[in-house]
């Protein structure tokens, strides 16, 4: 499976402070997406990464992706209440068909006031 | 716009029962999808379509069909519940060139 993992599962922190989350992958993809989940809400998406980039900035999100190790991470600078929620990575499968993403379990992050 | 809409938003089914979700999209999107999410395994792809007439399996097909007869609606459906299929289901589209998913705000599908 091309499934990715994130990691940690859960993650808790206060106001203000940095929420760093990684996602690892199995297979060679054309790009890798961070989507955010509300409790009983649909996904938005967050950002996407190309398997030729680095870094991506938007606004307080940061996203590093590594090909060579197969993982990103997505950091949260100054992180607020409203952010809490899950965070999931998506990535394609380099060939595969338009859309068709593959979801990791996600990480429950809560922060607190 | 109103994105991807999704009817019900609950459902509850006996074994055995059938019933059809609905989806429909507004942005005139050439690719839906629907995927099913369970506490811990993340969001498992059913059944996609990359355009009106066609449409293929995902990672976990089985107990669902699906058609495609129209650019807007992407219908899912259930000929006979099972437990295992209780789970979250959402629907999402998206178009060439854009490659971000546009999910839908999911039905909460318990079978008793």
């Amino acid at each position: 499976s091309q499934q990715g993992e994130e990691d940690p599962q859960a993650l808790s922190i206060q106001e203000g402070e940095n929420a760093t989350m990684n996602c690892s992958y199995k297979t060679s993809i054309n790009n890798l997406q961070w989507y955010r989940q509300n409790s009983g809400r649909g996904l938005v998406h967050l950002i996407l990464i190309r398997s030729n980039e680095r870094e991506k900035h938007s606004g307080r999100l940061r996203v590093t992706l590594d090909t060579s190790k197969k993982s990103s991470s997505l950091l949260i600078t100054a992180s607020r209440a409203a952010d809490t929620a899950s965070y999931f990575c998506a990535t394609d499968d380099r060939g595969s068909t338009l859309g068709r993403l593959y979801f990791g379990r996600g990480t429950q992050l809560t922060v607190w006031p | 716009n109103a994105g991807v809409t999704q009817t019900p938003k609950f459902q509850v089914l006996k074994t055995g029962q059938s019933m059809t979700l609905q989806c429909a999209q507004d942005m005139n999107h050439e690719y839906m999808s629907w995927y099913r999410q369970d506490p811990g395994m993340g969001l498992r792809l059913i059944h996609y379509s990359v355009g009106a007439g066609i449409t293929d399996q995902g990672e976990v097909p089985n107990g669902y069909n699906v058609s495609r007869s129209t650019t807007e609606d992407f219908p899912l459906r259930l000929l006979s519940a099972a437990p295992s299929q209780t789970s979250v289901y959402f629907c999402a589209s998206t178009t060439q060139g854009d490659e971000k998913l546009f999910f839908g705000s999911g039905t909460q599908l318990s079978v008793l």
